[in-house]
């Protein structure tokens, strides 16, 4: 079945960077989600990645994908105090009707 | 961006009562919609996937009758718990997605405390 992995928790200063790291079990995904979650909201989407592509940067987010070690990383450039929040990888693969396997969150922490 | 509204936000009430819980997408056609049930400092679990005019496909474990799901409109899905009980409590995320490869947009949750 699938399975999906994160580190529980990460403490960065502000104006470091943040890697949030997943790794993933099932090697027929198609998409990989990052999404963010502030407490008692919804899942805000923050950027994807197709499986045949490698890295993908939007603004301070870069996502990195090493296939082959079922790997994915979200790193955060100049992290800030409002990028507190939980962070939540996500496969989605074929077969599985449209539906995403969450990871288990990482509780991401930024302290001045 | 694409905007999907979970409503309400909270909601109380005692033992025994049935709640609904609407999700609807705001500015696209919400072929498929998802329901998920969070518990605290836990990752989402889906309950179920609906298809627009069809009967939800539920998630093993999930009770059918217990967890009422309609989707009758490209716009609006919801999630009716009957006679509701305290073990019921936890907060429930809807996400929709049209019919293109688009990622799964998500309301903000509904929080819900059976007394």
């Amino acid at each position: 079945g699938e399975d999906v992995e994160q580190s529980l928790f990460l403490s960065v200063r502000e104006g470091d960077s943040s890697v949030i790291n997943c790794t993933y079990t099932d090697s027929s995904s198609t998409y990989l989600y990052w999404y963010k979650q502030e407490p008692g909201a919804g899942l805000q989407l923050l950027t994807y990645i197709f499986s045949n592509m490698d890295m993908k940067q939007d603004q301070r987010l870069t996502v990195l994908l090493n296939k082959k070690d079922k790997h994915l990383s979200l790193r955060i450039a100049d992290t800030q105090t409002g990028d507190s929040a939980i962070y939540f990888c996500a496969e989605r693969f074929t077969g599985g009707g449209n539906k995403l396997t969450f990871g288990t969150g990482t509780q991401l922490k930024v302290e001045l | 961006g694409a905007v999907v509204s979970q409503h309400p936000s909270w909601v109380i009430c005692k033992s025994g009562t049935s709640v609904k819980i609407e999700c609807r997408s705001l500015d696209f056609q919400a072929t498929t919609m998802f329901w998920y049930r969070q518990f605290p400092k836990q990752s989402l679990m889906l309950m179920a996937t609906s298809n627009e005019g069809s009967k939800a496909t539920y998630e093993q474990g999930v009770e059918k009758d217990k967890f009422l799901i309609n989707h009758a409109s490209l716009t609006l899905s919801t999630l009716t718990v009957t006679s509701a009980h305290p073990e019921d409590s936890s907060f429930y995320i809807c996400s929709a997605r049209d019919n293109s490869n688009q990622p799964q947009h998500f309301g903000d949750g509904t929080r819900l405390s059976i007394l």
